[in-house]
């Protein structure tokens, strides 16, 4: 009965391969996030999606993008990946687009060799 | 730029006392703050918030204060548990539901 589930929990891979990230909420929530968390345990908001709309794009870098076949799931692509983008990715989501409670997903932890 | 701020990595508190977890931002804009809790391997949990109308929310043994004109917020637990053992984030919120998240401080409440 997750509420906000993630797969892959682990992924590695090399560089320059391309890579997905699965998220899907069961909470009938309208938004949907995903957030990065680096090295230095910072979390930082990458999209966020609103009734399949890009909401709010952060500035990263194009290789990645994010895809919601439906309301419920939010897929976060990541082509050509770098060393850098190492790091556990969150996925969130909120009942709607204004101040509102996020609930996260149990991250996944990329590495990139 | 780092708008929501944590400034004490971590925190040892004695099972039974207080612990305060402190939080400081920088946008005035901020209208919503939240406290999540995190153990290791596991997302961010959704502990507590406090509306920007607000200067005290209380949920259990949960106290969150806010203090806009100093643009600081606390999470107040009271008694600690062992089970409180986590990180603790402070995030802050606009109308946008854009959250900015603090780096964290790390709670280790000692039996």
């Amino acid at each position: 009965d997750t509420a906000v589930s993630q797969t892959p929990k682990y992924l590695v891979t090399q560089m320059g391969n391309d890579k997905s990230i699965k998220c899907e909420q069961n909470l009938g929530h309208d938004t949907m996030y995903w957030y990065k968390q680096d090295s230095k345990k910072f979390l930082k908001i990458m999209f966020s999606y609103n009734n399949k709309e890009l909401i709010i794009n952060e500035t990263v870098p194009n290789r990645f993008s994010p895809k919601s076949p439906d309301k419920a799931h939010l897929n976060l692509h990541i082509n050509s990946l770098e060393l850098g983008d190492s790091a556990v990715y969150f996925c969130a989501s909120s009942r709607r687009l204004s101040v509102e409670t996020q609930y996260f997903g149990p991250g996944t932890r990329l590495l990139v060799l | 730029d780092q708008q929501v701020k944590q400034n004490s990595p971590s925190l040892s508190v004695q099972e039974g006392r207080i612990s305060i977890l402190n939080c400081d931002y920088t946008n005035s804009m901020f209208d919503y703050f939240l406290w999540y809790k995190k153990y290791p391997a596991e997302g961010p949990t959704f502990l507590i918030s406090i509306s920007s109308i607000k200067d005290k929310n209380e949920d259990g043994r949960f106290t969150v204060f806010l203090n806009k004109s100093a643009k600081h917020l606390s999470l107040h637990i009271v008694p600690s548990q062992p089970g409180d053992s986590a990180v603790y984030f402070c995030a802050a919120a606009n109308t946008g539901n854009q959250f900015y998240f603090g780096t964290g401080t790390s709670l280790t409440v000692i039996p």
